[in-house]
């Protein structure tokens, strides 16, 4: 079945360690994106892909950097420069970037902090 | 403040009542999205819409945009325990340069049989 894959499940990092969430995608889609999902609030857009070897600061990239190497993947890695890395981490993709593209999503990320 | 506000907050019902969840912007509403998520997962797609008075069904829930596209309601029928979960409107936002996704907080919904 097609699908995107995120592992962990739940994560742990320790002061001054960077972390990489890893996100699988093999519906053929062009555009990626990477969101944090704290509690009581939206989902906040960090960083997006529209095409592999290409991506773009959200609204909350500082403190964590990506790469797009080949399409199926987008990892995420949180750098020690995050100070408030706790939170939910939700992969998506969307056949292209755009306007009405429907983002279909991964089962998420739990990171916390020792 | 969300730029997407939506109500309530949360929402605790008795089986096999209806509901209501509402999303409201300041701004007009281009593409607008509902999605489902329940607890600790990702986000599971609904429906989408994009004309003024638009509205659509999928079983028993029914989403509609208002005329003015600034307000979207999400009505759930003879709510079952598989309605829990959390609800989330999206909109699409041209801002900083570039398109994005924006969400709302979430609605949390609880279903008693």
């Amino acid at each position: 079945d097609g699908g995107i894959t995120q592992s962990p499940k739940y994560l742990f990092r320790k002061e001054g360690q960077n972390v990489t969430l890893s996100c699988e995608q093999n519906l053929n889609h062009d555009a990626m994106y990477w969101y944090r999902q704290d509690p009581g609030q939206g989902l906040r857009l960090i960083y997006y892909s529209q095409i592999v070897n290409d991506f773009q600061k959200g609204d909350i990239a500082e403190g964590y950097s990506v790469s797009r190497e080949k399409k199926e993947s987008f990892p995420l890695t949180v750098t020690s420069a995050q100070k408030n890395p706790t939170a939910f981490y939700l992969c998506a993709s969307s056949i292209k970037w755009g306007v009405d593209e429907k983002l279909f999503f991964g089962s998420g990320t739990q990171l916390s902090v020792l | 403040s969300q730029e997407l506000e939506q109500s309530p907050q949360s929402l605790i019902v008795q089986e096999g009542k209806n509901l209501t969840i509402n999303c409201t912007s300041s701004k007009t509403l281009y593409g607008l999205y509902w999605y489902k998520q329940k607890y600790g997962e990702g986000l599971i797609f609904l429906m989408m819409l994009q004309k003024g008075g638009e509205e659509k069904s999928h079983e028993k829930i029914t989403a509609k945009l208002d005329e003015k596209k600034q307000q979207s309601s999400l009505h759930i029928t003879a709510s079952q325990p598989s309605h829990a979960g959390i609800y989330l409107c999206g909109a699409d936002r041209f801002s900083g340069g570039y398109n994005k996704l924006i969400f709302g907080a979430g609605t949390r919904l609880a279903v008693h049989p």
